[in-house]
């Protein structure tokens, strides 16, 4: 079955530090893959994505990178502020799968310290 | 108001107890979910649902029930309430195709005492 494993939190950075969680993934098929961020007290949104092999996904400074050969999609920022402090999980959809489930990722904390 | 909502925010029931946690969306999207998230687990899937009046299990269904009667509701039921489905609940929906976003209520906590 699919499964995505994720770096354990939680992670604890500087402001301005760089970034980057480990994801990792198996799935049956050729899936998409996500990043969702969760913030306090809240539920979970949709940070960045990337649909097939190479692709690169961006948004607010963060980006993460479909790498097949290593069944990966690490994320990545270069310069973390406080406000980026989250849970972060990373998910997969199966295109094999049905119902166009997602898959997740056991979540990682990020605290960004001033 | 657009988007996808749950209630109650928050819920403290008995053990045994039957609690009914409603989700409503307001894009018309095909599918929905319930999903639990627990230290440690991550989110875990209970039941998903393709359209109205279908209804399948997630990883984690035991002890939940779902009904999806109208495309806009998908309410999950804890028949009776163990202290093992002390969690936060979240709903989800997305439209069709593999690719297309989630989106998520902001959950529901509960506590079975």
């Amino acid at each position: 079955g699919n499964s995505v494993t994720q770096m354990e939190g939680p992670v604890t950075l500087s402001e301005e530090a760089f970034l980057t969680i480990n994801c990792t993934y198996t799935a049956t098929g050729y899936p998409s893959l996500f990043w969702y961020v969760q913030y306090p007290g809240e539920g979970l949104q949709l940070l960045l994505k990337a649909t097939k092999a190479d692709d690169k996904g961006s948004n607010k400074g963060f980006e993460a990178t479909y790498r097949k050969e290593t069944t990966s999609f690490h994320l990545e920022k270069g310069s973390v502020q406080v406000s980026d402090s989250a849970v972060y999980f990373c998910a997969l959809s199966d295109k094999g799968g049905g119902g166009n489930k997602l898959t997740f990722g056991t979540g990682t904390q990020l605290k960004v310290e001033l | 108001d657009a988007g996808i909502t749950q209630s109650p925010r928050y819920k403290i029931t008995e053990t045994g107890r039957q609690v009914t946690l409603m989700c409503h969306q307001t894009w018309s999207h095909s599918y929905m979910f319930w999903y639990r998230q627990d230290l440690g687990h991550g989110l875990r899937l209970i039941y998903y649902s393709a359209a109205a009046d279908i209804t399948d299990k997630g990883e984690v269904p035991d002890g939940y029930v779902v009904s999806r009667s109208k495309t806009e509701n998908f309410p999950l039921t804890l028949e009776s309430a163990t202290r093992s489905q002390t969690s936060v609940y979240f709903c989800a929906s997305k439209g069709q195709g593999v690719n297309t976003e989630a989106f998520f209520g902001q959950g529901t906590r509960l506590t079975v005492v």
